[in-house]
């Protein structure tokens, strides 16, 4: 089993459009849940960080982790063709070594 | 300042050449690592320096050499490269080992250098 798994996609869902993307881990010791958004030939940005379990909310986006079930989501509402890219989770226990899902391919089409 | 910057952007180089990737952070982070991404996959980690120090090499070819002059630079120096080494590689940097809910233990990445091996 690996130790992060994701739906690689691709995605496609119409402009306005509420978008789900989830990671599943293995590894209880993870404790710091990222979300990264990556457009094509560019380096990855920094979406949402959480620590531990529980919801957290920057404007259109919701990052929800359930360590019970060793689950991840973001939520993107009324998504907008902007929003097109490759989003990686990436986890980790305590600093250095970070673990990436493959990504998830999301086209929001206008 | 909350970037990292990586020069060049592009490069394009023969398998015999020696080129140089380089990466700075103005951000006090202490930990900085090098990562290789192919297209449609996730970054592969190659090294990290923690302090100033390697602490973790992914047995990458020695082709690939890692250089951390001091905490706010990061270099890959390239030596005889593969075409299959071809690749986006990304710098990112860290605060290593805080804990709680401060934010830390958080990648911040560079736009990254596009490698071209012929």
């Amino acid at each position: 089993q690996k130790e992060v798994e994701q739906d690689p996609g691709p995605l496609s869902v119409p402009e306005g459009a509420i978008v789900s993307l989830n990671c599943t881990y293995s590894n209880s010791a993870f404790q710091y849940f990222m979300w990264y958004r990556q457009y094509s030939r560019k380096g990855p940005e920094l979406l949402m960080y959480t620590y531990s379990s529980g919801n957290k909310e920057d404007g259109r986006f919701t990052a929800q982790v359930d360590k019970s079930s060793k689950y991840i989501s973001l939520f993107i509402r009324d998504s907008q063709p902007s929003d097109s890219a490759t989003y990686l989770c990436a986890i980790t226990a305590y600093g250095q070594n970070f673990v990436f899902g493959p990504g998830t391919r999301l086209s929001v089409l206008p | 300042d909350t970037e990292v910057t990586q020069t060049p952007k592009h490069l394009v180089m023969g398998m015999t050449n020696k080129k140089s990737l380089k990466c700075e952070q103005h951000m006090g982070h202490r930990a900085m690592y090098w990562y290789k991404q192919k297209a449609k996959k996730p970054p592969e980690l190659m090294f990290v320096y923690s302090y100033e120090k390697l602490s973790i090499n992914e047995s990458v070819p020695s082709r690939f050499s890692p250089e951390c002059p001091n905490s706010s630079l990061l270099n890959l120096h390239l030596h005889a490269l593969q075409p299959e080494d071809s690749a986006l590689y990304l710098c990112a940097s860290s605060h290593p080992q805080r804990g709680g809910n401060s934010g830390a233990n958080v990648l911040t990445f560079g736009a990254g250098s596009r490698l071209t091996v012929l």
